[in-house]
């Protein structure tokens, strides 16, 4: 079952925050999110299993909504470096090939 | 710095051609994962190997043919293949309990067929 991400997408200037949420419908053991620029592989932000807990990375950070089935990825004091789409991943399991990915999110963050 | 590599980055064939994309990992993971995504697309699961065994074939059509020689190389080909085919094509490695871990992508193959 394909997660729900939202916004489909959002602009921002320089310094601010945004928030881009993922869904499922299903019980979820993991949620992991990336960040894809144009032309380019996606990369590897942050996995976050399930506990509920919350995690940081610079000013991008994620929480985990065990009970909700939901995880959202705060981007603070946006930089212009973290345009790009950002995908989350779930998983219901620990076996490989059980994630599935969200539509995406497209941020564009202009100066 | 990619610790998935793949090879060729760009890549036009025929209609007739065969080809193969390569991808080499050397994280040590026993999971791999051939993705194929198109424009303003999610990545769409091709096939999942784990511990170098075909694990996972997401009904790919038969023109697409995968290969793992070994732990850190996977192979992917091609053969008569469809303008729709055209796309970005995404190996992927893991823990094999990618649902703790998560993926690293290589850089990706951008496939067009003529």
């Amino acid at each position: 079952q394909q997660p729900v991400q939202s916004p489909q997408a959002v602009i921002l200037r320089e310094g601010e925050d945004a928030v881009i949420n993922c869904s499922s419908s299903k019980a979820l053991y993991s949620v992991h999110w990336y960040r894809q620029k144009h032309g380019e592989a996606p990369v590897f932000l942050m996995i976050l299993l399930k506990g509920g807990e919350q995690k940081g990375h610079e000013k991008i950070s994620a929480s985990f909504n065990e009970k909700k089935q939901q995880s959202s990825l705060y981007l603070t004091a946006s930089q212009l470096s973290y345009s790009g789409t950002y995908f989350c991943g779930t998983a219901n399991n620990t076996n490989a090939g059980k994630s599935t990915f969200g539509d995406g999110t497209t941020l564009t963050v202009k100066p | 710095d990619t610790e998935v590599t793949q090879t060729p980055k760009h890549l036009v064939m025929g209609m007739t051609n065969k080809k193969s994309l390569k991808c080499e990992q050397h994280m040590g993971h026993r999971a791999m994962y051939w993705y194929k995504q198109k424009a303003k697309k999610p990545p769409e699961l091709m096939f999942v190997y784990s511990y170098e065994k075909l694990s996972i074939n997401e009904s790919v059509p038969s023109r697409f043919s995968p290969e793992c020689p070994n732990s850190s190389l996977l192979n992917l080909h091609l053969h008569a293949l469809q303008p729709e085919d055209s796309a970005l094509y995404l190996c992927a490695s893991s823990h094999p309990a990618e649902g703790r871990t998560g993926y690293t992508f290589g850089s990706g193959t951008r496939l067009t067929v003529v």
